[in-house]
């Protein structure tokens, strides 16, 4: 069965990076594209953009061009979310999601928490 | 972008009640519109893809309808395991958009 499996929640001051995983099992990684999605505490869904798990190349939401980034590592079925110079309102949770007519697959989601 | 509206935001309804979610696309989306269930600290649940298709293992009291700009998602003989926030989301053209949430209460 299709699984994506991510990275444990992140405590961080402003300023720093974070980076989450997302494991995907049950299927051929290239296959599907990989999602992002983020989901501010109390706040509605808000699609970040997306990776080509074919080619690798990353494509943003305009809201999130410049301090994040989207990359693979396609031996390990893996995909990546970095956030560099974070800020407080990147506190949220993240989720990675394929689309299989619709997002079928979710990730469990990831909690970063940005506190000085 | 395209902009999704999505009425009402919040609605209050007693269980055994048909209830109705609409979302208004600003462009036409043809077909390509999602909506998933998400409960509290629960991850987003797919319910229906391409307008009316009912995603695997969904129950069929709920569905959904529409076309071009105009959607609905109905649940029929509401449940208690129905409450939850409902979302919208178009899948036409980037930036995928979803939208503001439907906060589903019993009353």
């Amino acid at each position: 069965q299709i699984q994506l499996v991510q990275s444990g929640p992140e405590l961080k001051k402003p300023g720093e990076t974070v980076k989450i995983s997302c494991k995907a099992s049950g299927y051929t990684f290239t296959d599907y594209s990989m999602h992002w999605v983020k989901q501010a505490p109390g706040k509605g869904l808000k699609w970040m953009g997306w990776i080509n798990t074919e080619t690798g190349e990353p494509t943003y939401a305009d809201d999130f061009k410049g301090r994040f980034a989207f990359s693979l590592e396609t031996s390990a079925s893996t995909a990546y979310l970095q956030i560099n110079n974070l800020k407080n309102e990147d506190t949220a949770t993240y989720f990675c999601a394929i689309d299989y007519d619709g997002f079928a697959y979710w990730g469990q989601g990831t909690l970063v928490t940005v506190s000085a | 972008d395209i902009q999704m509206n999505q009425s009402p935001s919040s609605l209050s309804a007693s269980l055994g009640d048909t209830i109705t979610i609409t979302c208004h696309a600003s462009q036409n989306i043809n077909v390509w519109l999602s909506w998933y269930q998400q409960k509290p600290g629960n991850i987003p649940k797919l319910l229906i893809y391409k307008a009316s298709n009912l995603h695997t293992g969904v129950p069929s009291r709920f569905s959904g309808s529409g076309s071009g700009t105009g959607f609905t998602l109905t649940i029929s003989s509401l449940q208690p395991e129905d409450i939850a926030t409902y979302y919208c989301q178009q899948g036409q053209s980037y930036p995928l958009t979803f939208g503001a949430g439907t906060k589903l209460e019993l009353k």
